[in-house]
């Protein structure tokens, strides 16, 4: 157990809403990762961030933003939620040998 | 072309039976690789890394062919706990990962 939470679990909004995931570690890990999963594409990065105040874009970063004040959260916002954005968001974070740990995934569907 | 290509199966296998996924990549410049394994509606879990000397795990044998870019995993002796997704992850860098689509096996009894 890698200590990861998010929240909330289950979300459903409407479109043009904000939203904010979260995802908070116990574990003091450099790495998190933000991704989404939907069937035919698999895993695809959003963002991701190297420490505190530090991060990156991903394969699909368009329509989201982070932010990481603390090194043990890391929040994804989706500033205007659109229907193509209902999918499974997984946070992660990865160790020094680059192995990746999970949180359980927050389904968000956007109506 | 994706980075990263798996066979998407399904592989349907009855139990004991031994069954092979093969994960193609194509960044040559590839540095650590890893399977992991997703049950229905579940975060993904590291299953086991990979390394350039091969590697076993009780049932599972991971191997790499850096050659001819690909990685496979090898499951002995099929357990109907064994039914899952696969899935393939290359890093080409500090800090990220690329995954594949995943390889869906179900082990019948």
């Amino acid at each position: 157990d890698a200590g990861i939470t998010q929240s909330p679990r289950h979300k459903v909004t409407e479109t043009g809403t904000p939203v904010t995931l979260r995802c908070h570690q116990t574990e003091n890990h450099r790495y998190m990762y933000w991704y989404r999963q939907d069937p035919g594409h698999g895993l695809r990065l959003i963002h991701y961030s190297y420490g505190v105040k530090d991060t990156d874009k991903g394969e699909v970063s368009d329509g989201y933003s982070v932010s990481r004040s603390k090194t043990e959260d890391f929040l994804l916002t989706l500033e205007s939620a659109t229907s193509s954005q209902t999918s499974v968001y997984f946070c992660a974070i990865s160790t020094g040998t680059n192995e990746q740990y999970f949180g359980p995934g927050t389904r968000l569907t956007v109506t | 072309r994706k980075e990263v290509e798996q066979d998407p199966g399904p592989f349907n296998v009855p139990e004991g039976a031994t069954v092979a996924f093969n994960c193609t990549y194509s960044n040559s410049a590839s540095q650590s690789f890893f399977w992991y394994r997703q049950d229905c509606r579940k975060e993904p879990k590291l299953l086991m890394s990979v390394y350039s000397s091969g590697n076993e795990d009780g049932r599972f044998t991971a191997q790499l062919n850096r050659a001819s870019q690909y990685i496979s995993l090898l499951i002995r002796d099929s357990k109907l706990s064994d039914s899952a997704t696969y899935l393939c992850v290359v890093n080409t860098n500090a800090g990220k990962s690329t995954f594949g689509d995943g390889t869906t096996l179900t082990v019948k009894p």
